[in-house]
């Protein structure tokens, strides 16, 4: 089985900063999917980046970026530029892509609550 | 527009009453899923479907049923069994086999009076 972690219940960071949300997960697979999703308070869930297990190459969408260590399964989000919209709850979540008895299972970790303040 | 929709948005039960939540999609995605979250909290997965009239149990099947009749139809019913329902609900999408995009419904709160 899989497993999801984000170790961070809660972080503040200062508007226009940079901030770091930290993820680790354990799996035995080697074919699988992680992401980000963001959830504002109207509970949305807003996907934020996408990484494929097989890139070595780590994902970049505008002010988001990934530290993607396979060896160590760890998946940090980094947030540039720090805006106030990016006030959420954010969750790492993992998808085995290929064989086993959890193909196609997302698994979630607990989130982190992001504020940012003005 | 394409999407997925999940009704009602809210919805009130009695104790000792089944329920079913609606999900819809007409991104024509193979798989799709229930989540179940709890304030402050993570979301756990009730169950999930690959393809049409099939479905596997997540971490907390207990007290919950699916069905997977239409490819585009994935109704969640919370039976009386279930002892805690109250909670938000998200229904989620995806492309099989080469999908690697999750679609989120706007979700269903539920609450027991």
């Amino acid at each position: 089985a899989q497993t999801v972690t984000q170790s961070q219940p809660e972080m503040s960071v200062q508007e226009a900063e940079t901030v770091t949300l930290s993820c680790t997960y354990d799996t035995s697979e080697s074919n699988y999917y992680l992401f980000w999703y963001k959830q504002p308070p109207s509970r949305q869930m807003i996907l934020v980046i996408r990484q494929e297990a097989y890139k070595q190459q780590n994902a970049t969408e505008n002010r988001f970026s990934v530290n993607f260590q396979k060896a160590a399964k760890s998946f940090s989000l980094k947030i540039s530029d720090s805006q106030l919209g990016d006030t959420a709850m954010y969750f790492c979540a993992f998808l085995l892509n290929a064989g086993g008895t959890s193909y196609g299972k997302l698994t979630f970790g607990q989130g982190t609550i992001l504020t940012v303040h003005p | 527009d394409g999407g997925i929709t999940q009704s009602p948005k809210y919805l009130f039960r009695k104790e000792g009453q089944n329920v079913t939540l609606s999900c819809e999609q007409n991104l024509n995605h193979d798989a799709m899923y229930w989540y179940r979250q709890d304030p402050g909290q993570g979301l756990r997965l009730i169950y999930y479907s690959q393809i049409v009239n099939d479905f596997q149990k997540g971490d907390i099947a207990e007290g919950y049923s699916v069905s997977r009749e239409k490819k585009e139809s994935f109704p969640l019913t919370v039976t009386s069994a279930q002892k805690n329902p109250t909670a938000f609900y998200l229904c989620a999408s995806r492309v099989r086999p080469s999908g690697n995009t999750i679609y989120f419904g706007e979700g269903s709160w539920l609450t027991v009076v």
